[in-house]
C-alpha cells in the first residue's frame, strides 16, 4: 500500500508568489518523521524540512514551512516568495518508528515563471 | 557542497563489465544507503547498512553487490547489468532515529549499453 501520496504531478507558480505542495501519508506507528526534499535537474537530493509526529508546532525553515495536520494525516509544504531557483522536483518522505527506511512519494514538479 | 561524496559522477558500462560505485561520508553517520532512481520517479531503496552490517536488502538482484568496508565508506559492485539498470544511483547516510534526515550524495548516472 502506498504510504506517501502526492497528488500533484506538476505545478506552475509565478515568481514571488507562494505555492503549496500536498502530501498525505499512511501509518499506524505513533512515532514517525516526515521530510521534504528538493531535487533540481542536476540530480542532488536536498533536505528541506522535517516534522516529527509528536511535534506540537509546524516546522519552518526560512521560506519553507510545513502545514502539519495530524488528524488528516497531511504534511503540506509551503514555499513562500518563490524564486526561479525553486524550480525542481519535490518529494515528501516518511520514516516510521525504528525503521531506517525512508519512503518517498511520487513527487511534484514545480516550475517557477518569471 | 554535499557532505556525501559519490564517484564517479557518470559511468557507461557494457553488460559484461564489472564496475564499482563508491560513496564516502565523514559526518559520523552510522547508517548508509543505496537508492536507485529512474527519470521522473522517486528513489527506490536498494540496501541499508547499519553499523557496517547489511540490515535491509530490498530484494535486489545479485548482479548488484553492496559492501561497507568501514563506517565512512560504501561501495556498490556491479556485474552483468542489464540496460534496464540504467538509472541514477544515490548514496545517502544518516544517524539512527526517526527524526534524522538522510543526507544524499550527488549520485552516479549509470548507463548500461
Amino acid at each position: 500500500a502506498q504510504k506517501i501520496t502526492q497528488t500533484q504531478p506538476g505545478m506552475f507558480v509565478q515568481e514571488k508568489e507562494a505555492v503549496t505542495l500536498d502530501c498525505t501519508y499512511d501509518t499506524s506507528d505513533p512515532s514517525y518523521g516526515l521530510f521534504w526534499y528538493k531535487q533540481p535537474s542536476s540530480g542532488e537530493m536536498i533536505f528541506l524540512i522535517y516534522q516529527g509526529s509528536y511535534d506540537q508546532q509546524n516546522a519552518t525553515e526560512g521560506r519553507y514551512s510545513l502545514n502539519f495536520q495530524k488528524a488528516r494525516k497531511s504534511a503540506n509544504l509551503v514555499i513562500s516568495a518563490s524564486q526561479l531557483g525553486d524550480s525542481a522536483m519535490y518529494f515528501c518522505a516518511m520514516r516510521e518508528g525504528n525503521d531506517y527506511k525512508l519512503s518517498f512519494g511520487a513527487g511534484t514538479t514545480v516550475t517557477v515563471r518569471a | 557542497d554535499t557532505e556525501v561524496t559519490q564517484t564517479p559522477k557518470h559511468l557507461v558500462m557494457g553488460m559484461t563489465n564489472k564496475k564499482s560505485l563508491k560513496c564516502e561520508q565523514h559526518m559520523g553517520h552510522r547508517a548508509m544507503y543505496w537508492y536507485k532512481q529512474k527519470a521522473k520517479k522517486p528513489p527506490e531503496l536498494m540496501f541499508v547498512y547499519s553499523y557496517e552490517k547489511l540490515s535491509i536488502n530490498e530484494s535486489v538482484p545479485s548482479r548488484f553487490s553492496p559492501e561497507c568496508p568501514n563506517s565512512s565508506l560504501l561501495n556498490l559492485h556491479l556485474h552483468a547489468l542489464q540496460p534496464e539498470d540504467s538509472a541514477l544511483y544515490l548514496c545517502a547516510s544518516s544517524q539512527a532515529g526517526v527524526g534524522s534526515p538522510l543526507h544524499f550524495g550527488n549520485g552516479t548516472r549509470l548507463t548500461v549499453t
